[in-house]
């Protein structure tokens, strides 16, 4: 499969734990974006890299969220002291640098916080 | 800020029947938008995207959406539904001319149902 790979598929937490998710982007694919996606929502931008370099952040990326990708290929989210509002699908996603926008998501990594 | 509203949570229509999902948007600048499908347990696939030429646009499954600048929406359009189609249905937004020229920014979902 040469899709955007995501792992764990499912992470259950208790509250104040610390976790950390992996994304295996596209091989050629140098951008690569988290999103977080709850309930009934559509996916919230969390943050997005080109190669190595972190280029955006959102306000709803808090100091609890990390985001890195060393070596501009897989990236990896950690959530330190994790609540229960941090239940939610978080999702990878990656694009080549040459297109318009079309975005080839991961499957996701569900985190449950109790 | 740029922003998509997705007006109906859930949509139900008979298979066979013409279907639409609808969406319309609010963007300081010119819109890229996309349609995306999202099946039980799978991630995100892309449809179809209207970046600039004709207002009609197809993609993929026989998905069509028609770009319509005035009312600044972007439906999503099938001739005949099939049971298959079931699933949900995100749209979303990507401006250029914005700070944030790399996020998208989607809709809330709308659910489709098609019934056999």
């Amino acid at each position: 499969d040469t899709g955007v790979s995501q792992d764990p598929r499912h992470k259950i937490t208790k509250r104040g734990q610390n976790v950390t998710f992996r994304c295996d982007p596209i091989s050629e694919h140098n951008r690569l974006y988290w999103y977080r996606q709850t309930l009934g929502q559509g996916p919230e931008f969390l943050t997005y890299f080109q190669n190595e370099a972190q280029l955006e952040k959102s306000r709803l990326l808090s100091d609890r969220f990390s985001a890195e990708r060393p070596k501009g290929s897989f990236s990896t989210l950690e959530i330190q002291r994790t609540e229960q509002g941090d239940s939610a699908m978080y999702l990878c996603a990656t694009s080549p640098f040459a297109n318009t926008g079309e975005l080839f998501f991961g499957e996701g990594s569900r985190l449950t916080v109790l | 800020a740029q922003s998509v509203a997705q007006p109906e949570d859930q949509v139900n229509v008979a298979e066979g029947n013409p279907l639409t999902v609808k969406c319309t948007y609010s963007v300081s600048g010119n819109p890229y938008l996309f349609w995306y499908v999202q099946y039980p347990n799978r991630g995100l696939q892309f449809l179809l995207k209207y970046i600039t030429g004709d207002n009609l646009v197809k993609g993929s499954y026989g998905f069509e959406a028609e770009f319509n600048k005035s009312q600044t929406s972007f439906h999503l359009k099938k001739p005949s539904a099939l049971v298959s189609d079931s699933a949900l249905y995100f749209c979303a937004v990507r401006v250029l001319s914005s700070g944030s020229a790399r996020q998208l920014t989607f809709g809330s979902g709308t659910q489709l149902t098609v019934l056999p």
